[in-house]
């Protein structure tokens, strides 16, 4: 069976700091990944994808994730948080074939603190 | 930038009644999808759509959902009888292509209350 874990409901990072957002997976088959990120009132949106290729992806707003296959992970990372970054996240698992439905871990709440 | 929006923002129904719920996808997608959130819980699939038909639908998509596309631009959810546990955000969402590769494009949401 198909899953995404978020292990933490919230993250907390001070300004300036590296944050990171962790998130595991577990598929059958070759996994796509994807992040997602949630603002109040807001859908959401589209931050990076992992599909194939060099296991560290950069995506929009200076985030980037690195693929783990072996520890079946995928987790966002930021070299430098913003309070700005502040907002929900959620990962989201593809499977390579057959069906194209996301399966979502149960997000987790960033807290950047200035 | 194109986006996908939906209406409307929230929709406060009785038990029983009927609900329609409006997308507008981005308008050169071919695929769309609903995922409703219940409280605290997670993002889940309902449906998904292309083609005039329903590609694929999840356990929770009983015979009381309907999606539709009625013309060129609006995909349309539709619960006929509503339940106390439908009350949820319902998110639309649409791709270009398909395929796992390809990411979805979100909406807004729509806050489904039913009393």
């Amino acid at each position: 069976a198909q899953s995404v874990a978020q292990p933490e409901d919230q993250v907390n990072v001070a300004e300036g700091n590296p944050l990171t957002v962790k998130c595991t997976y577990s598929v059958s088959g070759n996994p796509y990944l994807f992040w997602y990120v949630q603002y109040p009132n807001r859908g959401l949106q589209f931050l990076l994808k992992y599909i194939t290729g060099d296991n560290l992806v950069k995506g929009s707003y200076g985030f980037e994730a690195e693929f783990n296959k072996s520890q079946t992970s995928f987790h966002l990372k930021k070299p430098s948080a913003l309070v700005s970054d502040s907002a929900l996240y959620f990962c989201a698992l593809a499977r390579s074939s057959g069906t194209y439905k996301y399966i979502f871990g149960t997000g987790t709440r960033l807290k950047v603190l200035a | 930038e194109p986006e996908v929006t939906q209406t409307p923002s929230h929709q406060v129904t009785q038990m029983g009644q009927e609900v329609i719920l409006r997308c507008v996808p981005i308008s050169n997608h071919l695929y769309f999808y609903w995922y409703r959130q219940i409280l605290g819980q997670k993002v889940e699939f309902l449906v998904s759509f292309y083609n005039n038909e329903i590609s694929e639908k999840s356990e929770i998509f009983d015979d009381q959902f309907s999606v539709e596309r009625p013309d060129g631009s609006n995909f349309t959810l539709k619960i006929r009888s509503t339940k106390l546990e439908d009350s949820a955000m319902y998110f639309c969402a649409s791709s270009e292509l398909a395929g796992g590769a390809n990411e979805q494009f979100f909406g807004p949401g729509t806050r489904l209350t039913v009393l």
